[in-house]
C-alpha cells in the first residue's frame, strides 16, 4: 500500500540551514506536500510541488523531488526560532483528494 | 471568512458513551475529510466526502460514522467512545482539483 516515511527528529542551530527528507512508495503519486503544524495548532500548508517538477523555491524554502527514488526534501534557509514545529510531507495522487501523511518531523531550532 | 471550524475543542467522554464532532467550512468546497491525529502516527484519514450526499471510508473508519447532507457541514459521530479514540481530530475541506486543503484547528477528545 501507500506509504510515507520521515525521521522523526532533527535540531538545528538559529541561522543554519534545515533539510526534512521524506520517502514514499506510491510511483503513481502525483502532487506531494510539506505541511507545518506548531503545538497546539492545526496544519498550514507551507509548499507542494507537482511529480513533473524537479524543484521548486519559495522564498526561504526549497523543495527537491527525485522521482527516481520517490524521495522528497524541504530545505529551509537560515532557520530561525520560529520555524520550531511538526514537519509533515503528504502525498496524493488527485489534487484535492485524500492525503497520506508521513509521522512528522519535530524541528527543534536553538539559539 | 472563517474557513473550516471545529467544534468542540475539547472533549471528555466516558467509555460507552456517544457525542458527535462538528466541522463546518464556509468556502463552498466540495471535497471534505476527518483524520485523527495520534502521537509517532502521524495523521490517518478515518471518513472523507467528495460532494454533498457521498461519503466513504479511509485508513481507520471502524468506531465512527460519517453523513454529508449539506456541502458545509460534515458530522463526525463517535457511536460507543472507547479509550482508543482518544485523540485528536482534524477536519479539512478543499475545493476539487486545487491544491491546498484547508484544516480546522482540531478536537481533542479523551475517552476515559
Amino acid at each position: 500500500g501507500e506509504d510515507v516515511e520521515q525521521s522523526l527528529f532533527l535540531s538545528v542551530r538559529e541561522g543554519d540551514s534545515s533539510v526534512i527528507n521524506c520517502t514514499y512508495t506510491d510511483s503513481s503519486s502525483t502532487y506531494l506536500y510539506w505541511y507545518k503544524q506548531e503545538p497546539g495548532a492545526g496544519l498550514q500548508l507551507l509548499t507542494y510541488i507537482f511529480s513533473n517538477m524537479d524543484m521548486k523555491q519559495d522564498q526561504r524554502l526549497t523543495v527537491l523531488l527525485n522521482k527516481k527514488d520517490k524521495h522528497l526534501s524541504l530545505r529551509i534557509a537560515d532557520t530561525q526560532t520560529g520555524d520550531s514545529a511538526i514537519y509533515f510531507c503528504a502525498e496524493t495522487q488527485e489534487a484535492g483528494t485524500a492525503l497520506i501523511f508521513g509521522k512528522g518531523t519535530t524541528l527543534s531550532v536553538s539559539s | 471568512n472563517a474557513g473550516v471550524t471545529q467544534t468542540p475543542k475539547f472533549q471528555v467522554l466516558k467509555t460507552g458513551q456517544s457525542m458527535t464532532l462538528q466541522c463546518a467550512q464556509d468556502m463552498n468546497h466540495e471535497y471534505m475529510s476527518w483524520y485523527r491525529q495520534d502521537p509517532g502516527m502521524g495523521l490517518r484519514l478515518i471518513h472523507y466526502s467528495v460532494g454533498a450526499g457521498i461519503t466513504d471510508q479511509g485508513e481507520v473508519p471502524n468506531g465512527y460514522n460519517v453523513s454529508r447532507s449539506t456541502t458545509e457541514d460534515f458530522p463526525l459521530r463517535l457511536l460507543s467512545a472507547a479509550p482508543s479514540q482518544t485523540s485528536v481530530y482534524f477536519c479539512a475541506s478543499s475545493p476539487q482539483g486545487n491544491t491546498e486543503a484547508f484544516f480546522g484547528q482540531g478536537t481533542r477528545l479523551t475517552v476515559v
